[in-house]
């Protein structure tokens, strides 16, 4: 029972190249979503996905994207990367009105 | 501006005694309000939610209060245990539904054997 899976754990990048984070779940979730947790900061919401072919902004979408063509895979994608990129990425998957479930995050650094 | 403030950023209790995490809101919008936590490099795992119908609701070691017209939440565990040691969000979201949430910065919760 994976759960929602988060690929790679750690990864450091250099300013202005591009990189996308992974994650898949397993348990047919309609929802997900990216947040970024800076060092003594809650989570702030990325992006969000209600369903395959739709998703939309959160609270600091900026220097992001993301595509929804499954129901179990969300990439975050990074295209040109900037110190201010630097933190850790969680990404979650709920059904409609219930708890997310995370994953255990990927630490990027850009240095 | 912080919608949701947790204003304490650690906490230390003795093994067996209650502890006492608070957390505080600014939008009168926000009707459901989550607990999680999060263990050292883990992903934050849900704890208890609360509905703003109710002011209370328990599981197990753990209970949540709601006072709505003080904006302010709490959980409570009792008896703590050495294992509750971890980091506690509060999080809140508006419009009966579960996503766009926005988390309080959290408090590290210590639990002394």
């Amino acid at each position: 029972n994976a759960g929602v899976t988060q690929t790679p754990k750690f990864r450091i990048l250099k300013i202005g190249q591009s990189m996308t984070l992974q994650c898949t779940q397993d348990m047919n979730h309609n929802y997900m979503y990216w947040y970024r947790q800076d060092p003594g900061m809650g989570l702030k919401l990325i992006y969000y996905s209600v369903g395959a072919g739709i998703t939309d902004k959160g609270e600091v979408p900026n220097g992001y994207n993301v595509s929804r063509s499954t129901t179990e895979d969300f990439p975050l994608r990074l295209e040109l990367a900037a110190p201010s990129q630097t933190s850790v990425y969680f990404c979650a998957s709920s059904y409609p009105s219930e708890p997310q479930h995370f994953g255990d995050g990927t630490r990027l650094s850009i240095l | 501006d912080q919608q949701v403030k947790q204003n304490s950023p650690s906490l230390s209790v003795q093994e067996g005694r209650i502890s006492i995490l608070n957390c505080d809101y600014t939008n009168s919008m926000f009707d459901y309000f989550l607990w999680y936590k999060k263990y050292p490099a883990e992903g934050p795992t849900f704890l208890i939610s609360i509905s703003s119908i109710k002011d209370k609701n328990e599981d197990g070691r753990f209970t949540v209060f709601l006072n709505k017209s003080a904006k302010h939440l709490s959980l409570h565990i009792v008896p703590s245990q050495p294992g509750d040691s971890a980091v506690y969000f509060c999080a809140a979201s508006g419009e009966g539904g579960s996503e766009k949430l926005v988390f309080g910065k959290g408090t590290k919760l210590t639990v002394n054997p």
